[in-house]
C-alpha cells in the first residue's frame, strides 16, 4: 500500500499561467476528493469523484478550475489563468466508502505559490 | 460561516500529562467526526473517527468522546508524547452523499519533554 501521491509537491507559477496536478489514490479506492487549504485554515472541500464520475464541485471550484478522473484511477486539477488568490495547498484524499468506516487518506499536498 | 469550530488556536503540555482538544459544531446533520495530525508540509493524517450512534471511541492513547446534545467532541491524548506535537483538525461529514469533510481550522499541539 503506497498511500495517496500527489505531483509535483511544489509549483511556483507567474501570474496568468495555466497549472495542472495530479493525484494518485490509493489503488482500491473509488472516492476522490480535492480540498485546498491556505494558512491559518483547515482544509475546504473543491470536489469529489466516485470513480470516473465528478458528482459534485464546491462554490470555490470557479470557471478556471477543472478537475478530471478518467478511468476511475488518477485525478489531475488544473487552474487556468492562475491569479495570487489561488496561492494554497491543494490536497488529494481517497476513500473507499465502504461502512463502517468512511475516513478519507491524504496525500502529501501541492504547494502553489502564484507571483 | 464556520460549521466546524476550534476555538483554541494552541495547547501546550508536558509529556506523559492528558492533552484534551475540543471541537464544537452547528450542523445538527452532521453524523461522522473525525480527527486528523498535520505536521508542517505534509497532508493531514487520520487518526481517530467516530459516528453519531456512539459517544465514545478508543484507540490506543486517542479517545474521541462526542456530545451530540452539545454539538462537542474532543480528544483525549493519554499519556501524551513530544511526537505528538502537531496541528490537529477536526472534521465533520454528513453520511450518505459524498461524505466531503468539514474541517475545523485546527489546533497546535506543543507536547514538551
Amino acid at each position: 500500500d503506497t498511500g495517496v501521491s500527489q505531483n509535483p509537491r511544489h509549483k511556483i507559477t507567474k501570474r496568468g499561467q495555466n497549472v495542472t496536478f495530479r493525484c494518485d489514490p490509493i489503488s482500491e479506492h473509488n472516492r476522490l476528493y480535492w480540498y485546498r487549504q491556505t494558512l491559518g485554515q483547515g482544509p475546504e472541500f473543491l470536489t469529489y469523484f466516485q470513480n470516473e464520475a465528478q458528482l459534485e464541485k464546491s462554490r470555490l471550484l470557479s470557471d478556471r478550475f477543472s478537475a478530471e478522473r478518467p478511468k476511475g484511477s488518477f485525478s489531475t486539477l488544473e487552474i487556468q489563468r492562475t491569479e495570487q488568490g489561488d496561492s494554497a495547498m491543494y490536497l488529494c484524499a481517497s476513500s473507499s466508502g465502504l461502512a463502517p468506516s468512511y475516513e478519507q487518506y491524504f496525500g502529501p499536498g501541492t504547494r502553489l505559490t502564484v507571483t | 460561516d464556520q460549521q466546524v469550530k476550534q476555538n483554541s488556536p494552541s495547547l501546550s503540555v508536558q509529556e506523559g500529562r492528558i492533552s484534551i482538544l475540543n471541537c464544537d459544531y452547528t450542523n445538527s446533520m452532521f453524523d461522522y467526526f473525525l480527527w486528523y495530525k498535520k505536521y508542517p508540509a505534509e497532508g493531514p493524517t487520520f487518526l481517530i473517527s467516530i459516528s453519531s450512534i456512539k459517544d465514545k471511541n478508543e484507540d490506543g492513547r486517542f479517545t474521541v468522546f462526542l456530545n451530540k446534545s452539545a454539538k462537542h467532541l474532543s480528544l483525549h491524548i493519554v499519556p501524551s508524547q513530544p511526537g505528538d506535537s502537531a496541528v490537529y483538525f477536526c472534521a465533520a461529514s454528513i453520511q450518505g452523499g459524498s461524505e466531503k469533510l468539514v474541517f475545523g481550522k485546527g489546533m497546535k499541539l506543543t507536547v514538551n519533554p
